[in-house]
């Protein structure tokens, strides 16, 4: 089955700087990358997903781009806020939408 | 807006006991999925059902069952709780044409 790997575990940004969160797949056959925002206490949260037919997408001050010959995928934060603290997943899926999550990065943003 | 309401937000239960987990979801979605969230593995699938009556197994289903006798419910059973069990539990849905995978808020499982 697929095989997602995040990297970093943790990542502390300054306000305002950027943040990036890169993840590896295993499987040639994914199509579909989405990135999830966790809040305390909250299920995770869509916040931008990539399908394999674009190299990049964004919105407004988040990004995602997808390099489907090396499989890897990168979530980007530009111009980072105290709001954007918190655990992001990245996921990849084949078929079926049974998604294979990464195991998260927990983002601080220092004031 | 996609609800997708998971009743149960805090359980403690003793080892053996059988626990139920409820999970609702308002969008007439086919896919409905339950993953198990421990902290460095990120989301793991147990179960999911693409459809009333049908399941299939995830990742992890040993010690779980699953039950969708409604379309709109999905329901995650452990039939003997053990302490490795304790851990937060997700619901999620989805339609059979949609692209987002909407989560419940979670239910947080103490099993001692």
């Amino acid at each position: 089955g697929e095989n997602v790997e995040q990297h970093p575990s943790t990542l502390s940004v300054q306000e305002g700087d950027s943040a990036v969160i890169k993840c590896t797949y295993s499987d040639s056959a994914s199509n579909y990358f989405p990135w999830y925002k966790q809040e305390l206490g909250k299920g995770p949260q869509l916040i931008i997903d990539i399908r394999s037919n674009v190299g990049e997408k964004k919105d407004q001050r988040i990004a995602v781009t997808l390099n489907k010959t090396a499989k890897h995928f990168s979530l980007h934060i530009t111009e980072t806020q105290p709001e954007d603290s918190a655990v992001y997943f990245c996921a990849a899926t084949p078929r079926d939408y049974k998604l294979s999550f990464g195991a998260g990065t927990t983002v601080t943003v220092r004031a | 807006d996609v609800k997708v309401t998971q009743s149960s937000r805090y359980l403690v239960k003793r080892t053996g006991e059988k626990v139920f987990l409820e999970c609702v979801q308002d969008m007439d979605h086919e896919n409905m999925f339950w993953y198990r969230q421990d902290p460095g593995l990120g989301l793991r699938l147990i179960y999911f059902s693409y459809d009333v009556k049908m399941k299939e197994k995830g990742d992890i289903p040993e010690g779980y069952s699953v039950s969708r006798e409604k379309k709109e419910r999905f329901s995650l059973i452990l039939e003997s709780a053990s302490t490795n069990q304790t851990s937060m539990y997700l619901c999620a849905s989805i339609s059979g044409s949609g692209n987002t995978i909407y989560f419940g808020e979670g239910s947080w499982l103490t099993v001692v």
